[in-house]
Formats: C-alpha cells, structure tokens, sequence
C-alpha cells in the first residue's frame, strides 16, 4: 500500500531560525513529489513539485531536496518568519493512467517571535 | 486569476437534510477531486474526476456523490448528511497529478451536521 509519512509531527521554533520538515514514501511507481504549504482554514498552496530527477528546487526560502534512491524528502525553511506558521503536506504522485496522490498528514510548524 | 470557487464557505444543516457544495474552475483543467481534512487524518480522497462524465471513487466516498456534466464544475452531493460528515472540505483542479502541475485547492468548505 502506498504510504507518505512526514515527521515531526509538530515543531515549534523561534522566529529567524531554520528547520527541516522529513518525508518519507513508498508509493510506486514514482511521478512526483509535492509540498504544500496550508494555513489554518484555508485550501494547501503548493510550494514545489519534482520529478525523479530532481534532487532539490527551491522557493524563496524554502528548499525542497528529494532522493529517490531512499525515497526520501526534505523541506527545509531558511531565517523563519512568523508567516511560515503553518501544516506542511508531502504529496507523492504515483502517475499511470488511474488517480495516484497520496498525502501525508502534514507537519504543524509554529514559529514564535 | 486561476481560481477554484467553493460554496458555501460555512455550512450548517441537520440530518438526513440533502446538501450541495459546489466547485468551480477557470483554468480549463481536466482533473478536479474532492477531499476532506479532519484533525489528525489529514487530507482524504473522497472523489476524482479525470474528465467530463469521468468519476471515480477516492479513498472516503462513503455517502457521497459527485458529477462531472461540465469541464469547470464538480459538485459534491450529499443525499443524507450525517454527523460523521461534520468536517472540512476542499475542491482541486490541476492538469492531471500524473503531469506535475500544480493543483489548485479551493478555500475549504466547513460542514457541520447536526
């Protein structure tokens, strides 16, 4: 069965410091991987999306790495802000001709001043 | 602007009570589904659409339905709401989760059933 699992769970961190968000997968075939970004109430905006052959793609201050090898993923967040307050959702995409997205259940970052 | 329109935002209605929620997209996309995000669970499928008059069941589809007549609406029908289906609701479009483009959420949709 196809499965993203994201750690930590939650994260709390002080304003102006980094983090980083895991993802790991098992969803085959491979198509993609996506982050969203989710604030409270409102609807996921994606942040990036990568192939298998894309090792890292970055979006203002975060960076996305991926390593389909190990099937793993990293987001991580540069100088935080209080905007960046918010659940990160690793999305993996399996491709092929039926719906093939599978979620993880997100990550709850909190960022205090 | 790309857009996906949900409605209502807030919902509250009584059992047994049919309902619609209705999605709306600008951008001509193909693919359009239906999740719904509960505390602890995350997002869960309830159902897709790759097409016009091309459906399918997701993960939760249990006392849903859906249509899909025009390339830009997919509504989300609940015949019989029942206070299992308190949650909240996204509607998304993109080209296709196989074609790496961005899928657009819209603002959520919070049903409560009494």
């Amino acid at each position: 069965k196809n499965q993203v699992e994201q750690s930590p769970q939650s994260l709390i961190i002080l304003e102006g410091k980094n983090c980083t968000l895991q993802c790991n997968y098992t969803v085959s075939p491979f198509s993609n991987l996506r982050w969203y970004k989710q604030d409270t109430g409102r609807g996921p905006v994606s942040l990036t999306i990568m192939t298998f052959s894309e090792n890292t793609k970055s979006n203002g201050r975060y960076t996305a790495t991926l390593d389909a090898d190990t099937k793993q993923s990293s987001l991580h967040i540069t100088a935080s802000q209080l905007s960046d307050s918010a659940s990160y959702i690793c999305v993996v995409s399996a491709g092929g001709g039926a719906d093939g997205l599978t979620f993880g259940k997100g990550t709850h970052l909190i960022i205090q001043p | 602007e790309a857009q996906v329109t949900q409605n209502p935002r807030y919902l509250i209605t009584v059992t047994g009570k049919k309902l619609t929620v209705t999605c709306s997209q600008n951008m001509n996309h193909e693919y359009m589904s239906w999740y719904r995000q509960d505390p602890g669970l995350g997002l869960r499928q309830i159902y897709y659409s790759m097409n016009v008059e091309v459906t399918d069941k997701g993960d939760v589809p249990e006392g849903y339905k859906v249509s899909r007549k025009e390339k830009r609406n997919f509504p989300l029908i609940l015949e019989s709401p029942s206070p299992n289906q308190t949650s909240l609701y996204f509607c998304a479009s993109s080209l296709g989760p196989w074609a790496g483009g961005i899928q657009y959420f819209g603002a959520g949709t919070r049903l409560s059933v009494l």
